[in-house]
């Protein structure tokens, strides 16, 4: 089966301008995840939906941070503006709804660099 | 609150040796703890985790809950093996990754 797809793969962008990713999830999955990666740290969850509702954003900093997952299916993680600090690897990742609600499947990422 | 330490940031062994690499927890709850795997130029993706209690690739990694450890073993290192490995925490609340051990297996 094809894999989460993400696009784009990276982006280079100045502080304070704005940036979207997208993500396909694989067929089928319900469960989508946005996770934010620094450098030298594991990844840390976002934003988690269950179709097109969110179920916990706890960890979305919402003053810049948005996304959304109109249809239940492609989701897009937007940044206005964005900080230095916000340079990561942008990770998305779905799950099917049959398996534990821990096994994930991984996008390649979106490597966000804001110089 | 959840919590994963790995305390190796990098692990090196010599192809054929023994491998550990060592995960601590901290949860309140019942958890369920799983092995990661990025291999260079690939997604993350799932070794293994303890429910299923298998074995994959040589990796085994046993639940110790009186420790709250989970550490990943394998007694026999390939070059292949190496690659990032975080541990992760799940449970009623979503998944809580380490900080990954790069593990490098030399020739």
């Amino acid at each position: 089966e094809a894999g989460v797809a993400q696009s784009p793969r990276y982006k280079i962008i100045e502080k304070r301008q704005s940036v979207a990713f997208w993500c396909n999830p694989i067929s089928g999955h319900a469960t989508l995840y946005w996770y934010q990666q620094i450098l030298g740290q594991g990844p840390k969850l976002l934003i988690q939906f269950q179709n097109n509702g969110v179920v916990d954003d706890s960890q979305l900093p919402k003053d810049r941070f948005s996304a959304e997952r109109l249809k239940g299916v492609d989701s897009t993680l937007k940044i206005q503006p964005a900080k230095l600090e916000d340079s990561a690897v942008y990770l998305c990742a779905s799950r099917t709804p049959r398996a534990s609600k821990n096994i994930q499947y991984f996008g390649a990422g979106t490597r966000l660099s804001v110089l | 609150a959840q919590r994963v330490t790995q305390p190796e940031k990098l692990l090196s062994v010599f192809k054929g040796a023994p491998v550990e690499l060592k995960c601590n927890y901290s949860y309140s709850g019942s958890p369920e703890l799983f092995w990661y795997v990025q291999y260079s130029r690939q997604r993350l993706q799932l070794l293994l985790r303890h429910i299923s209690r298998e074995s994959i690739k040589g990796f085994t990694a046993d639940l110790n809950k009186g420790e709250t450890s989970f550490h990943l073993k394998k007694p026999f290192a390939q070059e292949e093996d190496s690659a990032m490995y975080y541990c992760a925490l799940g449970g009623n609340t979503p998944l809580v990754f380490g900080k990954g051990t790069r593990l490098s297996v030399i020739a």
